[in-house]
């Protein structure tokens, strides 16, 4: 079964806007990945939050984590064209097994 | 340094026709993943290894065998492919141990589109 739900399914923003996508989850986390797929490609690793940080930042990108809500968000900031893409949240459990969200699909329009 | 890699890229399979995809990773990396991906869902686990000769089951492992004998192979058999099964499967490897300090990402492929008719 999924983990939980992406919101929003779809984002259509210009260039130059911000691109907030939210994600929620069901069980206690080791950490929760966020990825990152072009269409018809494989996943890309983004960044890593683990369940005893808050915030984390990796370039133009912004990841927090409420554990106390089971949700995430990531923020990327002043968004190109290039960042047209599905991002998937993912938890964490053993092994590193990773357990997705439907994702989010993002179209940047120049 | 290559990744991960996946064979085929696309197949086309009769109902009841068996195959086996590849995947290698050159990290040296200890876990490895079969995920498949359907229209409008995330990537569903399959099965999974911890270690060379270990296998598990992951959250969807009907119709489907997998076997790690080298550290850096990890294979998927469908033994009697049915139209349920046509999906797009990613490979992925994860887990290193680098100058003390663990790195869990993952690192996928490029996805094998298999279409069963």
């Amino acid at each position: 079964s999924q983990q939980g739900e992406e919101d929003p399914q779809a984002l259509s923003i210009q260039e130059g806007e911000n691109a907030t996508m939210n994600c929620s989850y069901k069980t206690s986390i080791n950490n929760l990945q966020w990825y990152r797929q072009n269409s018809g490609r494989g996943l890309v690793h983004l960044i890593l939050i683990r369940s005893n940080e808050r915030e984390k930042h990796s370039g133009r990108l912004r990841v927090t984590l409420d554990t106390s809500k089971k949700s995430s968000s990531l923020l990327i900031t002043a968004s190109r064209a290039a960042d047209t893409a599905s991002y998937f949240c993912a938890t964490s459990g053993g092994y590193n097994k990773l357990i997705f969200g439907a994702g989010t699909r993002l179209a940047v329009h120049p | 340094n290559a990744g991960v890699t996946q064979t085929p890229k696309f197949r086309v399979l009769k109902t009841g026709q068996s195959m086996t995809l590849l995947c290698a990773q050159d990290m040296n990396h200890e876990y490895m993943y079969w995920y498949r991906q359907d229209p409008g869902m995330g990537l569903r686990l399959i099965h999974y290894s911890v270690g060379e000769g270990t296998t598990a089951k992951g959250e969807v492992p009907d119709g489907y065998n997998v076997s790690r004998l080298k550290k850096q192979n990890f294979l998927l058999g469908l033994e009697s492919a049915a139209p349920s099964q046509t999906s797009v499967y990613f490979c992925a490897s994860s887990y290193s141990m680098v100058s003390g300090a663990r790195h869990t990402e993952a690192f996928f492929g490029q996805g094998t589109r298999l279409t069963v008719v």
